[in-house]
């Protein structure tokens, strides 16, 4: 089946500094969405995308739909502790219902 | 608007128990779905419906059983739970499930199988 893979797996930063992350896959997808989860409750949608280059910003935080269709990336500028999480990639083909969800990047930051 | 509930937010059972893990969401959402999350793993889905009275199976449905009378609630059940489904089950729905349409989450449970 379908997956993705997303990296780095972990990553701890100090407060203040920008992140980068990012989520693959062997298959296309039309549709990419990011989410977040804090410790102990359910992911929270932070970004959809929607059309591949697209670029598309929620405060801090800044997603790209590649070119390709195969990848996308998540940016956060300036963390501050509450960007403490786990980032999840989920992606969804045209003619598919269902998403396919990464593993996870779990973020970590340090005052 | 309370979104997607879940209940229990914690359960712990006996090998060969059986129990209900219930979802029920108030935004008159067509598409709803269980799914699984284990470490390093991500959130793997194993039942979903498009609508009231059809559902699916998803990419992990074994021992697991779902039925979706009402638009409102998909029930999840564990007809004879074993250890390897000691996991954090999360309930999902989207109005439609189709394209421009993402997932909103509940809060899940936290289930134990000892």
């Amino acid at each position: 089946g379908q997956q993705l893979n997303q990296s780095p797996q972990s990553m701890f930063i100090q407060e203040g500094e920008d992140v980068s992350m990012n989520c693959t896959s062997s298959s296309i997808f039309n549709t990419w969405l990011w989410y977040k989860q804090d410790p102990g409750e359910g992911p929270v949608l932070l970004i959809a995308l929607y059309k591949a280059g697209e670029l598309t910003s929620n405060g801090r935080l800044t997603a790209q739909f590649g070119i390709t269709r195969k990848d996308s990336f998540l940016n956060i500028s300036a963390s501050i502790p509450s960007d403490v999480g786990i980032y999840f990639c989920a992606g969804q083909n045209l003619y598919g219902q269902n998403f396919v969800f990464g593993p996870g990047t779990r973020l970590s930051v340090l005052p | 608007n309370a979104g997607v509930t879940q209940t229990p937010k914690f359960q712990v059972l006996k090998t060969g128990q059986s129990m209900t893990l219930q979802c029920a969401q108030d935004m008159n959402h067509e598409y709803m779905s269980w799914y699984r999350q284990d470490p390093g793993m991500g959130l793997r889905l194993i039942h979903y419906s498009v609508g009231a009275g059809i559902t699916d199976q998803g990419e992990v449905p074994n021992g697991y059983n779902v039925s979706r009378s009402t638009t409102e609630d998909f029930p999840l059940r564990l007809l004879s739970a074993a250890p390897s489904q000691t996991s954090v089950y999360f309930c999902a729905s989207t109005p439609t499930g189709q394209y421009n349409s993402p997932l909103h989450f509940g809060n899940g449970t936290r289930l134990t199988v000892t």
